[in-house]
């Protein structure tokens, strides 16, 4: 069964840090690009950054370029997202998601919430 | 960024009824489009990859067409489990963005 478990949301003040991570099992990791997607009430889905099978190529929306890091570990069947400098419109739920291009398999999301 | 408009922002049908969704994105996308279905309290799921693709295990009254700038998604027989929230997302261009959602009723 594939699985992906997200973990390490909270409420964090502004201009505070938070890591996420995501645990996957049930399928090929290192085949897969892995992708963040962040989805708010508001302003719904959105993709926030992706990463390649081999972790060279890594991509992010730019409200995130320079405060958030992608990084994952195929031995560790991990994916991590660091987010630092975080905004009051940060808040949202965040996916660990499988795909590029398509998403093909999704966690049950974490809750980031940013506020003092 | 491009931007994905779609419409109905919510419907209400029958069960039975045949269900569109449309999906307009800002520039030309090709076929470069997905369709997923989010129930509440889940994660979305995947249903129609490359605009017209049925995802592995879907059931065949899912459809997605088009190609270009406009885009079409059908339910051709609307059934009680298909009560959810319905996005389209475009990968053309980076950043990848979605619709932002038709909620589906039933009457």
């Amino acid at each position: 069964e594939v699985q992906l478990v997200e973990s390490g949301g909270g409420l964090v003040q502004p201009g505070g840090s938070l890591r996420l991570s995501c645990a996957a099992s049930g399928f090929t990791v290192s085949s897969y690009w892995m992708t963040w997607v962040r989805q708010t009430p508001g302003k719904g889905l959105g993709w926030v950054a992706n990463i390649k099978q081999d972790g060279r190529e890594k991509y992010y929306v730019d409200s995130v370029k320079g405060r958030f890091t992608i990084s994952r570990d195929n031995a560790k069947n991990s994916l991590w997202l660091q987010m630092n400098s975080l905004r009051a419109e940060d808040t949202a739920v965040y996916y660990c998601v499988a795909g590029r291009y398509s998403f093909d398999y999704w966690g049950q999301g974490t809750l980031v919430t940013v506020s003092s | 960024d491009i931007q994905m408009t779609q419409s109905p922002s919510s419907l209400s049908a029958s069960v039975g009824d045949r269900v569109t969704i449309t999906c307009q994105a800002s520039q030309d996308i090709r076929n470069c489009l997905n369709w997923y279905q989010q129930k509440p309290g889940k994660a979305p799921k995947l249903l129609i990859y490359d605009a017209s693709n049925l995802q592995i295990g879907v059931p065949s009254r899912f459809s997605g067409s088009g190609s270009g700038t406009d885009f079409a998604f059908t339910i051709s027989s609307l059934q009680p489990e298909d009560i959810a929230t319905y996005y389209c997302q475009q990968f053309g261009n980076l950043p990848w963005t979605f619709g932002q959602g038709t909620k589906v009723e039933i009457k």
